[in-house]
Formats: C-alpha cells, sequence, structure tokens
C-alpha cells in the first residue's frame, strides 16, 4: 500500500505570494491532518479533515486555510506569504480519528 | 492544554549501547505516538501505545497512563537509528490532533 504523498516536495516563494500544498492520504484513510515544524516552534497542529469536514484547527491566523476532497486528498493554502511562514509541512493520515497515524515527507517552504 | 516533556533532549552512543527515551505528559490522553524523524524530515510512526507494552524488533515501548509518562527503549543501536524521537499526544477522543514534544535528539557513532 503506497504512503502518504505530498507535492511539491520543495517552494520557493516571496512575501505576499500564495501557496498551495498537496496531500494524497493512504488508501481507505478517510482522516487527514497537518502540520507545521519550525526550528522555533517544533511541530504544531494547523488543522484536521473528516469526510471532507475541517474538525479542529490550530491556533494560526486565517491565512492559512485547507479543505479535503471527496477522495480524502486534502490541500492547505497559505496566502499572502510572510518570512515566517518558511517551515517544513507535514500532512498525515490515520483510517479513522484517534487512531495511528502516519506521515508523508513533508514540503519545505522558503518563503523569501 | 496538555504539556508535552521529552527527555534527555540530546543522546550520544556508540553502536551497540542501549537507551531510554522518556515522555511525560501533563493531563489525561487517549492516544500517544513514538516518531522517529530521519535526517531527510521523514516522520516514520514507530508505536502507536495510549497504554501498555509493545515491542518491534529492537525497539519497545511501555505507556503507563494513570502516572502520565511513556518509555522508549531501544536497544543495540546502530547508526541507523540516528534522528530526533517525538512523543505526541491526543487528549480528545475522536480528533487526530497532536501535541508534539520537543523531541530527543539521538546520535549513534560507529
Amino acid at each position: 500500500k503506497a504512503g502518504v504523498t505530498q507535492t511539491p516536495r520543495y517552494l520557493i516563494k516571496t512575501r505576499g505570494q500564495q501557496v498551495t500544498l498537496s496531500c494524497s492520504p493512504i488508501s481507505g484513510h478517510r482522516s487527514v491532518s497537518w502540520y507545521q515544524q519550525t526550528p522555533g516552534q517544533g511541530l504544531q497542529f494547523l488543522f484536521e479533515y473528516f469526510s471532507e469536514t475541517q474538525r479542529n484547527k490550530g491556533n494560526f491566523p486565517g491565512r492559512f486555510s485547507g479543505r479535503q476532497f471527496s477522495n480524502s486528498r486534502s490541500e492547505m493554502n497559505v496566502s499572502t506569504l510572510e518570512l515566517g511562514d518558511s517551515a517544513l509541512y507535514l500532512c498525515a493520515s490515520s483510517y479513522n480519528p484517534s487512531e495511528a497515524q502516519y506521515f508523508g515527507p513533508g514540503t519545505r517552504l522558503l518563503v523569501l | 492544554g496538555i504539556q508535552v516533556e521529552q527527555s534527555p533532549p540530546d543522546l550520544i552512543l556508540q553502536e551497540g549501547a542501549n537507551s531510554t527515551l522518556r515522555c511525560n505528559f501533563s493531563d489525561s490522553v487517549n492516544n500517544l505516538q513514538w516518531f522517529h524523524q530521519n535526517p531527510w524530515g521523514q516522520l516514520i510512526n514507530l508505536f502507536y501505545i495510549p497504554s501498555g507494552t509493545k515491542q518491534n524488533g529492537r525497539l519497545s515501548a511501555t505507556t503507563v497512563a494513570t502516572e502520565r509518562y511513556s518509555l522508549l527503549y531501544i536497544s543495540s543501536s546502530q547508526t541507523t537509528d540516528s534522528g530526533v524521537y517525538f512523543c505526541a499526544v491526543g487528549g480528545s477522543y475522536n480528533t487526530d490532533k497532536l501535541i508534539f514534544g520537543t523531541g530527543t535528539r539521538l546520535q549513534v557513532f560507529p
């Protein structure tokens, strides 16, 4: 069974631009979560989706948004990029909430 | 919210040595997972262990939920074990939201 895939793997943007990241969960998994990892803040929860509904959102500004499609694939969008948005963005999937989560390889975003 | 503390923050070992990593959490949890982050950033799920003991090869983990801690044991360490080990907990049912500790950075030298 293929693992969680994320695209693109690397991205360079400039301040003020927007970016869309994509995540395809393990086949059959219905829950998708997103995390941001930075050297200063560590791993922080962004949001969680199940059956196309956002169930939880972390403490991030409204510039961070996401959605989930009927095939469980998920996208997250960051608008009006800031330098501090440079990070590794990780997506995880599970069959059901509260079960074991499996992470993708991440998208490294650099904002210049 | 729940606080997660991991110790030690750094660990340097020679190949073949054993080690114990600890995770303390501040409130009751229904979800606890251990992950290994390799040098390329990939987080690998090692154990889903909200309570009890599990073993997988040279790795084993124990969670004592009533005392709010979990331990990860690595035996006969290898250089490929190097990386950062994270403990992550979830405090609510029916949610995937995890709170991560700050990790233990392990370096294994030949």
